[in-house]
């Protein structure tokens, strides 16, 4: 069974460019997760969606990050502008309703 | 801010020696899920203990929890290299989502 994917894994920008990440979840997984994880600290959850709908959006900084779930798969998670402080790892995790999640690889973030 | 605080922050043992660490958080839960994340990797899912469980095994895990006091403990035993990674704990309210501050657990060979 393939696993969580996410893609790219790395991506350097300068600061008040546009990002996206992208993510595939488990096959039959109808909620997915969106975290942020700065070095040395546990992930901070962003956003949460339960098949389309995003459940729990209150830790997203809605005035620049967006995300969008098509079709209760994909996901894709949005930074526009991008600012130097949200330079991180951002996880994506997938789960059959809310018990056990899987994640992906993460994709790191540089803003310069 | 995280509901979850992990204690110690970090903790350095031989290989073979059993190694402890405790999860402490704020509000009601449903359940308490317990990841390993090694370093610069995704985080892996341990071992989940609901609200109305006091203990659970995996392998060579042991978990507690103790909702009147909030906390949580992950022990393994008989430590390996391997187990070298950080340790964190999350929680399910039911509406949110929490990880704690994570444990650095060092085994050393």
């Amino acid at each position: 069974e393939a696993g969580v994917v996410q893609s790219p894994r790395y991506k350097i920008i300068e600061k008040k460019q546009p990002v996206a990440f992208w993510c595939n979840p488990i096959s039959g997984h109808n909620t997915l997760y969106w975290y942020l994880q700065n070095l040395g600290q546990g992930p901070e959850l962003l956003i949460r969606y339960e098949n389309e709908e995003a459940v729990d959006d209150s830790q997203l900084p809605k005035d620049r990050f967006s995300a969008e779930r098509l079709k209760g798969v994909d996901s894709t998670l949005k930074i526009q502008p991008a600012e130097l402080g949200d330079s991180a790892v951002y996880l994506c995790a997938s789960s059959l309703n809310t018990d056990t999640q899987y994640f992906g690889p993460g994709t790191r973030l540089t803003v310069l | 801010s995280q509901q979850g605080e992990e204690d110690p922050q970090a903790l350095s043992i031989q290989e073979g020696e059993n190694a402890t660490m405790n999860c402490s958080y704020k509000t009601s839960i449903n359940n308490l899920q317990w990841y390993r994340q090694n370093s610069g990797r995704g985080l892996v899912h341990l071992i989940l203990i609901r609200s109305n469980e006091r203990e659970k095994h995996s392998g060579r895990l042991r978990v507690t929890l103790d909702t009147s006091k909030k906390s949580s403990s992950l022990l393994i035993t008989a430590s390996r290299a391997a187990d070298t990674a950080s340790y964190f704990c999350a929680t399910d309210t039911g509406n949110q989502f929490y990880f704690g501050t994570g444990t650095s657990l060092t085994v050393i060979p």
